[in-house]
């Protein structure tokens, strides 16, 4: 099975830290994402990485930075937590030829 | 901006009956079409995939597209509580490559 691990599931900062979420994921994907999802608004892409290295903006990077420095690693970072990033994040992977995506647990984020 | 609409519900259906979920998308380049059922707290799974005009049967589920009017539903016959979830509808387009657009999501309720 595949497996997409986010290592924080519930975290709560203070306006203005630096937050890093972490994602891992098993499978050697090539391609990885970041979401967040919040009530009526459904899934909205943040970032998109499909290689080492590489990454692409989605929707709403706005406040937003990744890093992928390893294939199987990708990490999100907001550098100055704010009240409106208070949302779920949710990391996903998929190979670069397939359609399926697969979903970790989701980060549950509260900027205070 | 690409968008895709679904009634965010909730939909309230007796156990048995069939729950119609629907959505309809804004990009005439969509070419995939995905269902995601999210139960509360959890991440998205994927249950049913279409890729081309008509109807697509996987056990209780039925997806319909219809391109021509830029529509997608599913169908779930004999409807279990156990169904109680939120279904996302995802739509890549083409040269989107991984990348998907979701809905807000339809919360369906199966009541015993």
């Amino acid at each position: 099975d595949v497996k997409v691990t986010q290592s924080s599931r519930y975290l709560v900062k203070r306006t203005g830290e630096k937050v890093f979420l972490e994602c891992v994921q098993d499978m050697d994907h090539e391609n990885m994402f970041w979401y967040r999802q919040d009530p009526g608004l459904g899934l909205r892409l943040i970032y998109f990485s499909y290689d080492v290295k590489m990454k692409e903006k989605g929707d709403i990077p706005e406040g937003y930075s990744v890093s992928r420095e390893k294939k199987e690693r990708f990490s999100l970072i907001l550098e100055s937590a704010s009240t409106n990033q208070t949302s779920m994040y949710l990391c996903a992977s998929s190979l670069a030829r397939e359609n399926t995506i697969y979903f970790g647990e989701g980060s549950w984020l509260t900027v205070v | 901006q690409k968008e895709v609409e679904q009634n965010s519900g909730p939909l309230s259906v007796p156990e048995g009956a069939i729950a119609s979920l629907n959505c309809t998308y804004s990009d005439r380049g969509s070419q995939s079409f995905f269902w995601y059922r999210q139960y509360s707290g959890k991440s998205p799974e994927l249950i049913m995939s279409i890729y081309s005009n008509g109807d697509k049967e996987d056990g209780r589920f039925t997806a319909q597209l219809n391109k021509a009017s830029q529509y997608v539903s599913l169908l779930i016959r004999d409807s279990q509580p156990s169904d109680s979830a939120t279904y996302l509808c995802a739509v890549k387009s083409w040269g989107a490559g991984n990348m998907l657009t979701f809905g807000g999501g339809t919360r369906l309720m199966v009541k015993p």
